[in-house]
């Protein structure tokens, strides 16, 4: 069961910040919010984790609304490398699913 | 640097025919996952595996079976090669850590004719 939803695709000039969302009205109160990103012809990879505070590490923020049904990640100067598709995942347990996610272009 | 190798990048198959996806991760992690992933509907859990010798029903087991003999190999199996089965294969691995991350291989693209 999806218990996310995003955007299919966001548009961002390069160099400018980009804000990412995702809706998890249903969420509890132990849920973690993580976001993992997938360059084209890659695997996804880990980007950021947070449960209610907003976190921040080298490649992006996570801004998380203090109701905590929805959270934002944030690139804060977007480059050509960061265009990719971006999951926001609420894990169950060891499993994670993984919607669509939001495919993001940076135009040069 | 951690990794998570998988077999084949590209692997060409005929109906019918049986398949083995291997799946090696050198992080001593217990969870292994194999996912598929087909356009416009994202990335979808086959199986997982918490342990050796243990393996769990993902969203869509039906097709495929699994093996995990040793810690550190997850193998995807499919019996019969169906047509519908073309698709790209994604393994990952993870700590006991419910908040852990999750590390990817870079996929196995299987071709069924």
């Amino acid at each position: 069961d999806a218990k996310t939803t995003q955007p299919n695709s966001m548009e961002s000039n390069e160099e400018e910040p980009v804000h990412l969302p995702c809706n998890h009205s249903t969420i509890s109160g132990t849920d973690y919010i993580h976001w993992y990103r997938q360059l084209p012809s890659q695997g996804p990879e880990y980007v950021i984790h947070g449960l209610t505070s907003n976190v921040n590490n080298r490649m992006a923020s996570l801004a998380i609304a203090e109701d905590r049904k929805s959270s934002t990640l944030i690139l804060h100067r977007a480059t050509l490398r960061d265009a990719a598709v971006y999951y926001c995942i609420l894990p169950t347990g060891n499993q994670f699913y993984f919607g669509t996610g939001t495919s993001l272009t940076v135009i040069p | 640097d951690v990794k998570v190798t998988q077999s084949s990048r590209y692997l060409v198959k005929r109906t019918g025919e049986k398949v083995f996806l291997e799946c090696v991760q050198d992080m001593d992690h217990e969870n292994m996952f194999w996912y598929r992933q087909d356009p416009g509907l994202g990335l979808r859990l086959i199986y997982f595996s918490y342990d050796v010798k243990m393996k769990e029903k993902g969203d869509i087991p039906e097709g495929y079976s699994v093996s995990r003999e040793k810690k550190e190999r997850f193998s995807l199996i499919l019996e019969s090669a169906s047509t519908n089965q073309t698709s790209m294969y994604l393994c990952a691995s993870g700590t006991r850590d419910p908040y852990g991350e999750l590390f990817f291989g870079e996929g196995s693209r299987l071709t069924v004719l």
